[in-house]
């Protein structure tokens, strides 16, 4: 079982320079969402997706964009990157549910480091 | 914004003690979730508290939701190295899934 796949697993780059960081499950879920984790600061929304073209934004969603095209795929795309966005990039997804108790899947991260 | 306050923020014990970390919050949450990371790796979902006062064991891991649904607590009995982690509380509103989490608790297990 794939689960959710992220990649790439590691990225260094320079200000200025744009990616996008891929993002991508087969569980079927509608729900999908892109966490930040910074050493002190737990887990950071910023930006989550409840189905296919529907997105909105999290806690910290400036200097990311995001887009849903497919119920698979996630991709996050920082525009003009900044030494501040260096950090931990974690993908994951869930179903949508009445109760508001389903679990997170999680992907392994992207370490990106920007200098 | 609602918060989510884990403490101790740091816990180091020997293999063998029991612990007992927290999740604290001002908010009331309609369910609240626990997961455990691993160092390179995403968290894992441990257990999800739904109702006010419920109490969920995990083998060696005793989960209880506060009568408030405000707050929860983790115990751990016997605690072993492969315990080592960091633990995440993730509390819930509304009916699109988006969680908020604590700060984490980094728990680490002398042999």
């Amino acid at each position: 079982n794939a689960g959710v796949t992220q990649t790439p697993k590691f990225q260094v780059l320079k200000t200025g320079q744009s990616m996008t960081l891929q993002c991508a499950q087969d569980m079927n879920h509608e729900y999908m969402s892109w966490y930040r984790q910074d050493p002190g600061m737990g887990l950071r929304l910023i930006h989550y997706s409840v189905g296919a073209g529907i997105t909105d934004q999290g806690e910290v969603p400036n200097g990311y964009n995001v887009s849903r095209s497919t119920t698979e795929d996630f991709p996050l795309r920082l525009l003009s990157a900044a030494p501040s966005q260096t950090s931990v990039y974690f993908c994951a997804s869930s179903y949508v549910r009445r109760r508001d108790n389903s679990p997170l899947h999680f992907g392994n991260g992207t370490r990106l480091t920007v200098t | 914004t609602q918060l989510l306050e884990q403490s101790p923020q740091f816990l180091s014990i020997q293999e063998g003690e029991n612990l007992t970390v927290y999740c604290n919050s001002s908010s009331v949450f309609s369910s609240l979730q626990w997961y455990r990371q691993e160092p390179g790796e995403g968290p894992v979902l441990l257990v999800t508290v739904v109702t006010g006062g419920e109490v969920k064991k995990l083998k060696r891991l005793t989960f209880q939701f506060g009568d408030a649904r405000k707050d929860s607590s983790l115990h751990i009995t016997a605690a072993q190295p492969g315990d080592t982690g960091l633990y995440l509380c993730a509390g819930a509103t509304g009916a699109n899934s988006k969680l908020t989490f604590g700060k984490g608790i980094t728990l680490s297990v002398r042999p």
